[in-house]
């Protein structure tokens, strides 16, 4: 079935690089959710992109939406140790579903 | 506004038993999806509920059910348990299903083990 691709599945960073997790699909997405889990936690909304090319910030994140509104990306800056976790993207796809990548697990070393 | 809630938190069940989790969503929200979630496959999709009917459901076996009440509290059930269902299941709540997704919200999750 349809899926959406999310890379890589880990990442580990000295604290204060930078951090960038991708999600990629076949097909045209509506939308594009972004959702944090953290360790023993459960997933927790950050942000969702609905128009194409756009792009919203959150403090250090910066989310993208492709022009074409196949990908999307999820940009920290100058990450820090509470920036741990598990990053999921998740896209509007057919049949009004919402489909999640299979998350890209951020570690710190501070 | 109290979160979703999911019940029990932890399960152990033995090979073959069955089993029932239930999530109550937030107040006002209708629609219930259900996720299972193992290390190294994400969230797989299990199925989401609106006004007591099932609008999607992925791809898992047939022992994996639900359904949802008219108050939108909602049930999942997975008969004859194998090792493999072992996993954390989420239950999300919207508000609903527009043409563009509104945000989920998540509970804590059952933990699920099947020895």
């Amino acid at each position: 079935g349809q899926q959406v691709m999310q890379i890589p599945q880990y990442q580990h960073v000295q604290e204060g690089e930078d951090f960038t997790t991708y999600c990629n699909s076949s097909t045209t997405l509506s939308n594009i959710q972004w959702y944090k889990q953290r360790p023993g936690g459960h997933p927790v909304f950050l942000i969702q992109l609905v128009k194409s090319g756009e792009v919203k910030k959150q403090k250090r994140l910066t989310f993208q939406f492709g022009e074409a509104k196949k990908n999307s990306s999820l940009h920290i800056t100058a990450t820090q140790t509470t920036d741990v976790g598990t990053y999921f993207c998740a896209g509007g796809v057919n049949n009004n579903d919402m489909r999640f990548g299979a998350g890209t697990r951020l570690t710190v070393k501070p | 506004k109290a979160g979703v809630t999911q019940t029990p938190r932890y399960l152990i069940k033995t090979r073959g038993q069955q089993v029932t989790l239930s999530c109550s969503p937030i107040s006002g929200h209708r629609s219930v999806s259900w996720y299972q979630q193992t290390p190294g496959q994400g969230l797989q999709f299990l199925f989401e509920y609106f006004s007591e009917t099932q609008r999607n459901k992925g791809n898992f076996p047939g022992r994996f059910s639900g359904r949802q009440f008219s108050n939108s509290r909602s049930e999942m059930n997975v008969s004859t348990l194998e090792l493999g269902d072992s996993a954390l299941y989420l239950c999300a709540s919207s508000w609903g299903r527009g043409v563009v997704r509104p945000e989920a919200f998540f509970g804590q999750g059952t933990r699920l083990t099947v020895v």
